[in-house]
């Protein structure tokens, strides 16, 4: 079972239009992140926020935009799509506090094809 | 040089046989160190925390080095079904929640 949810799964949508993804967790976590990650290749880092009404960007340069408002909701945006934007989008999130064992917890990813 | 490096592989075994993977990761602060696996076009999914005196769970043993700042994960009697890209995962530094992925070492048990 799923405790963080990302939707659509899949998204294939033109060239200049605006999309939001959306992820949505239930476990309460504070920490929650999104990556990128294209086929066979690593993840990589995009957008991380520690908190409601905190965002930072992450280690790969995006376009895309997010926003913290409560602390279950972590929606990615990107005003214009481009072909170059075609990826998988993972989201997660993690436990606050300095004992970690858990890691993160990864949502099913949403597969965005710009055509 | 890579925050975190593993050999990508593939890996390709036959069943039954017992596989081991190393990843080394730079910062020697490190704090959590954590083994994932990736089904192909899946999202990550935690397979072991790695603790300091190492643990094992089931067919898999994950163990951490920090002298030499390695982790290891050690699969015994292969199955088919462990065929996937194992992540090493590197949180950094006290009062951070970065977590730092490393790129994979794909792994093939062959029938």
């Amino acid at each position: 079972e799923a405790d963080i949810y990302q939707t659509p799964r899949y998204l294939v949508i033109g060239t200049g239009k605006k999309i939001t993804l959306e992820c949505s967790q239930t476990m309460g976590h504070d920490k929650m992140y999104w990556y990128q990650q294209d086929p066979g290749m690593e993840l990589h880092l995009i957008h991380y926020s520690y908190g409601v009404n905190s965002t930072e960007k992450g280690d790969l340069s995006s376009e895309s935009t997010v926003s913290r408002i409560r602390t279950e909701h972590f929606p990615l945006t990107l005003e214009s799509a481009r072909p170059s934007h075609t990826s998988q989008y993972l989201c997660a999130s993690s436990e606050s506090g300095g004992v970690d064992p858990y890691g993160y917890t990864f949502g099913s990813g949403t597969r965005l094809t710009v055509v | 040089r890579k925050e975190v490096e593993q050999d990508p592989g593939p890996f390709n075994v036959p069943e039954g046989a017992t596989v081991a993977f190393n990843c080394t990761y730079s910062n020697s602060a490190s704090q959590s160190f954590f083994w994932y696996r990736q089904d192909c076009r899946k999202e990550p999914k935690l397979l072991m925390s790695v603790y300091s005196s190492g643990n094992e769970d089931g067919r898999f043993t994950a163990q951490l080095n920090r002298a030499s700042q390695y982790i290891s994960l050690l699969i015994r009697d292969s199955k088919l079904s462990d065929s996937a890209t194992y992540l090493c995962v590197v949180r950094l530094t006290s009062g951070t929640y970065k977590y730092i992925f490393g790129t994979g070492t794909r792994l093939k048990v062959l029938a």
